[in-house]
């Protein structure tokens, strides 16, 4: 199973594009990446997913290398209650595909 | 809306006590997951289960156990509770297929006196 690194903390201030970038040069594949964010006291909340195309929904865009081998998930006017560690995951899509989480990437959005 | 219900939000136990952590899905998902989650850390997997009766260790298996006799269910025992099993507890399910969102519960704060 392909794991992730991700940088430990990230600021942004509120307004601007957050880029939260993750590196998983071991990927296969089949497998898709994932992200959560976390905020304290809670169950991580899932953002978005995508295999090699990129990907955009309500809440963020998610931006995948050609070679896969990094990505990157863009929150595009950060507001404070974005602040939160963002959780980058590499999941093989059959059916015993364990969910290995790295340490994630604290943001702090800031006035 | 899909839902994992973990079925403690906050427990004491004493060190020595047999502990169960319940947790159940409601959207027929055939892979459970049980996380631990520590300051510094991150979430670490302790197992998962891909189908009913069906395991598979995680990263940090040792002192914990798993149960799923029912596909919605899915348990974690700690057969004896040490200090060092004070953490916050996470459940995870998800369907067996490409590209499927993964559901977790709401946590649960163990600790162990």
């Amino acid at each position: 199973d392909a794991k992730t690194t991700q940088p430990t903390s990230m600021d942004c201030a509120e307004g601007r594009a957050a880029n939260l970038p993750c590196n998983h040069s071991t990927i296969s594949g089949n497998e898709y990446v994932y992200w959560y964010r976390q905020i304290h006291s809670q169950g991580p909340q899932y953002i978005i997913h995508g295999l090699k195309n990129n990907e955009t929904n309500e809440m963020a865009s998610l931006i995948i290398t050609e070679d896969r081998k990094s990505s990157t998930l863009i929150l595009p006017h950060a507001t404070l209650r974005d602040t939160a560690v963002y959780y980058c995951i590499v999941s093989y899509s059959g059916n015993t595909g364990k969910l290995i989480f790295g340490q994630g990437t604290t943001l702090q959005v800031k006035p | 809306d899909v839902k994992v219900t973990q079925s403690s939000r906050y427990l004491v136990k004493r060190t020595g006590e047999k502990v169960f952590l319940e947790c159940v899905q409601d959207m027929d998902h055939e892979n459970m997951f049980w996380y631990r989650q520590d300051p510094g850390l991150g979430l670490r997997l302790i197992y998962f289960s891909y189908d009913v009766k069906m395991k598979e260790k995680g990263d940090i298996p040792e002192g914990y156990s798993v149960s799923r006799e029912k596909k919605e269910r899915f348990s974690l025992i700690l057969e004896s509770a040490s200090t060092n099993q004070t953490s916050m507890y996470l459940c995870a399910s998800r369907t067996g297929y490409a590209g499927n969102t993964i559901y977790f519960g709401e946590g649960s704060w163990l600790t162990v006196v």
